[in-house]
C-alpha cells in the first residue's frame, strides 16, 4: 500500500521565481495537508484541502496557494520566491479529523 | 511564550536506557497529543496519538498526558540506535484542522 508520495524530492529555484509541488495522499486519504519545515524547527501549517476546497490556512501570505483534485491528489504553489522560503515542504494525508497524519518524505527546495 | 515548547537536544544515552522526551503548552484547549518520529531527510512517521489526559502503551513507547500541568512525556523503553532520531510532538484540539509542532527533540541512542 502506497503512502503518501511527493514529487520532486529536490528543487533548486532562484528568487523571485514559482513553484508547483505535487502530493498523492495514502489511499483511502480524502484530506490533504500542506506543512513547511524550515531547518531544526517543527513543521508549519500551511493549509488543509478537503472536497476540493481550502478548509483552513495558517499565518502564510497570498503567495502560496494550492488546489485538490478529484482524486485527492494536492499541489502547493509559491510565487515571487523569497531566499526565506527555502525549506522542506511536506505533504500529510488523513482521514477523518484528529486521527494523526500519514507524511509523506517531503520536497526539499532551496531558493537562491 | 510559544505554544509548545521543547528542548531540541541533542540527548546523548546508551543502547538499552530508558529515554524521556517531553513538550510543555500554554494552550489548555488542546485536546490531542502525538508524537511523530523523523529521521534525517524523511518525513514524520506517527508513533503515538492520544486524547485528553493519561497514558497509552504501545510496545516500547509509552505516552503520556497531564493536562493540568500541560505537559506531555514519551518514554522509550529498552532503547536501541534505531530510535536515533529527531521526536517531534504535535497538538491541537476539536476547533481547528491545524497541529502546532514543537521543534523537536534530537535523540542519539549509542552502541
Amino acid at each position: 500500500d502506497a503512502g503518501v508520495t511527493q514529487s520532486p524530492t529536490h528543487l533548486i529555484k532562484t528568487r523571485g521565481q514559482q513553484v508547483t509541488l505535487r502530493c498523492s495522499p495514502k489511499s483511502g486519504h480524502d484530506t490533504v495537508s500542506w506543512y513547511q519545515q524550515a531547518l531544526g524547527q517543527g513543521p508549519q501549517f500551511i493549509f488543509q484541502y478537503y472536497e476540493e476546497e481550502e478548509r483552513q490556512r495558517g499565518n502564510f501570505p497570498d503567495r502560496f496557494s494550492g488546489h485538490q483534485f478529484p482524486n485527492y491528489s494536492s499541489e502547493l504553489n509559491v510565487n515571487a520566491l523569497l531566499l526565506g522560503d527555502s525549506a522542506l515542504y511536506l505533504c500529510a494525508s488523513s482521514s477523518g479529523q484528529h486521527y494523526g497524519y500519514t507524511f509523506g518524505s517531503g520536497t526539499r527546495l532551496t531558493v537562491v | 511564550q510559544k505554544e509548545v515548547e521543547q528542548d531540541p537536544g541533542p540527548l546523548s544515552v546508551p543502547e538499552g536506557a530508558i529515554v524521556s522526551l517531553n513538550c510543555t503548552y500554554s494552550n489548555s484547549a488542546f485536546q490531542y497529543f502525538m508524537w511523530y518520529r523523523q529521521y534525517s531527510r524523511k518525513g514524520p512517521e506517527l508513533l503515538m496519538y492520544t486524547y485528553s489526559s493519561g497514558n497509552k502503551e504501545d510496545g516500547r513507547f509509552t505516552a503520556q498526558v497531564d493536562k493540568s500541568s500541560k505537559y506531555i512525556s514519551l518514554f522509550i523503553r529498552d532503547s536501541q540506535p534505531s530510535d536515533s532520531a529527531t521526536y517531534l510532538c504535535a497538538l491541537t484540539t476539536s476547533g481547528t484542522y491545524k497541529y502546532i509542532f514543537g521543534t523537536g527533540t534530537r535523540l542519539k541512542v549509542l552502541a
